[in-house]
């Protein structure tokens, strides 16, 4: 079983609905949680960073963590067409800028975002 | 450009060859990671450097795979004697030890192996 499970999709979705991503693991070590979005052929690019259990909202943006259920979750309000990518959730035991630590990451979730 | 940068974008080589490929952190940053995607897949973490010490390398695929960031700027990634299973994309990141980032990522290798 892998550390990080993540449904693959795809999800598609009318333009202006509201998408929930979600990751559950198994390792209680990791603290520290993060969402990347990645385009086709190209890098992933961080969205979100949140420690430990909380909400943390910047934009359209929200990403929860539930570290008693092993649970995150990114939601996207009002969806475009250019949300359109595959979103990676990401996570480590140590803060990522300390120690050097790597993350591990899901396996991706592809959303479409149909106009 | 100040982001991560990586060269080439994209490699062909036929099984059996030797291939670098080359990553220039954020200039300020003094850590650098390299993964590995395949498809479908998320990256998999592969070794870090700090500075110029190679600090994390077990998880290295196999001893075909290397490393080195000599002067502690840029860095290359070496497979030596190349299988069609590496074929991948080989990502790069950089963060800064201290600054409370999270790991940058560069456009990625993509590899295909014949």
């Amino acid at each position: 079983q892998k550390e990080v499970e993540q449904d693959p999709g795809p999800l598609s979705v009318p333009e202006g609905a509201i998408v929930s991503l979600n990751c559950t693991y198994s390792n209680s070590a990791f603290q520290y949680f993060m969402w990347y979005r990645q385009y086709s052929r190209k890098g992933p690019e961080l969205l979100m960073y949140t420690y430990s259990s909380g909400n943390k909202e910047d934009g359209r943006f929200t990403a929860q963590v539930d570290k008693s259920s092993k649970y995150i979750s990114l939601f996207i309000r009002d969806s475009q067409p250019s949300d359109s990518a595959t979103y990676l959730c990401a996570m480590s035991a140590r803060p990522p800028n300390n120690a050097g630590n790597m993350l591990t990451f899901g396996g991706g979730t592809r959303l479409m975002v149909k106009p | 450009d100040t982001g991560v940068s990586q060269d080439p974008r994209h490699k062909i080589t036929k099984r059996g060859q030797n291939v670098t490929f080359r990553c220039d952190p954020i200039s300020e940053h003094n850590r650098l990671y390299w993964y590995r995607q395949t498809l479908g897949q998320g990256p998999e973490f592969l070794t870090y450097f700090q500075n110029e010490a190679q600090l994390e390398k077990s998880r290295l695929l196999s001893d075909r795979f290397s490393a080195e960031r000599p002067k502690g700027s840029f860095s290359t990634l070496e497979i030596q004697r190349t299988e069609q299973g590496d074929s991948a994309m080989y990502l790069c990141a950089s963060n800064l030890r201290g600054a409370g980032d999270t790991q940058y990522f560069g456009p990625g290798t993509r590899l295909t192996v014949l």
